[in-house]
C-alpha cells in the first residue's frame, strides 16, 4: 500500500461546481497536511496547509483532515476555470510524501 | 526577489551525454530538494540537501549526484543520460523547522533520445 493515494481524474466539472478532491494516507506519523495547486507547465504552489484534524477555510477553498481515518479532503465553492489546474495533496513525517495529483478542469 | 529559479528551461540529449541542471534561491533557505515528475507517477524526491555541503538519497537517486557547494544552489547531474530519465525536473526549497512551506521552481523539461 502507498503511503499516500489520490484519484488521479481526471475530474470535469461546470463553472461554479463545488468540487471535492481527496487523499488517503496509511501513515499515522505524518502531521502536516498540505494541497499544493499545479497549473500546466508551471512548478506546483502551496495552496494550503493544516496541522490537525478539523477544517480550514480560505476563501473558497476549505480543507479538511480527519486524522482517525486517515483522509484529507480539499473542497472548492464556486468554482472558476481559472480554478483549472492539478491538485496535489502532501504530508509531512520527517519528509515531504505527495499524492500523484488529481487534474481538474472547470469548463465555462 | 526571484525565489527559486532553474537553468536550463529545456533541454535534448542523446543517451550517454552528460548535464547538469542548476537550481538557484534567493531565500537564504537550508533545506533544497530535487524531484522529478513523470505522468502517473506524480513527484518523486531523487535527492535532497539540508544544509551546505550536505547531500542525500530520496526515493529514486539512480543515475543521478548533486552537489551544494554554496548554500543557494543546488546542482542536479547526470553523468550518462538514460531515456528513463525523460522527465521534468523541479528543484524546491525551504527553511529550516519541523514545517515550512516548499518553493518550487518552474521546471526543467528534459528528453533523452
Amino acid at each position: 500500500q502507498k503511503e499516500v493515494e489520490q484519484d488521479p481524474g481526471p475530474l470535469s466539472v461546470p463553472e461554479g461546481a463545488i468540487v471535492s478532491l481527496n487523499c488517503t494516507y496509511s501513515n499515522s506519523a505524518f502531521q502536516y497536511f498540505m494541497w499544493y495547486r499545479q497549473y500546466s507547465r508551471k512548478g506546483p504552489e502551496l495552496l494550503m496547509y493544516t496541522y490537525s484534524s478539523g477544517n480550514k477555510e480560505d476563501g473558497r477553498f476549505t480543507a479538511q483532515v480527519d486524522k482517525s481515518s486517515k483522509y484529507i479532503s480539499l473542497f472548492i465553492r464556486d468554482s472558476q476555470p481559472s480554478d483549472s489546474a492539478t491538485y496535489l495533496c502532501a504530508m509531512i513525517n520527517y519528509k515531504l510524501t505527495f499524492g500523484k495529483g488529481t487534474l481538474l478542469t472547470v469548463n465555462p | 526577489n526571484a525565489g527559486v529559479t532553474q537553468t536550463p528551461k529545456f533541454r535534448v540529449l542523446k543517451t550517454g551525454q552528460s548535464m547538469t541542471l542548476l537550481c538557484a534561491q534567493d531565500m537564504n533557505h537550508e533545506y533544497m530538494y530535487w524531484y522529478r515528475q513523470d505522468p502517473g507517477m506524480g513527484l518523486r524526491l531523487i535527492h535532497y540537501s539540508v544544509g551546505e555541503g550536505t547531500t542525500a538519497k530520496g526515493e529514486v537517486p539512480d543515475g543521478y549526484n548533486v552537489s551544494r557547494l554554496k548554500k543557494q544552489n543546488f546542482l542536479l547531474g547526470l553523468e550518462s543520460a538514460a531515456p528513463s530519465q525523460t522527465s521534468v525536473y523541479f528543484c524546491a526549497s525551504r527553511a529550516g523547522g519541523s514545517y515550512n512551506e516548499q518553493f518550487f521552481g518552474p521546471g526543467t523539461r528534459l528528453t533523452v533520445l
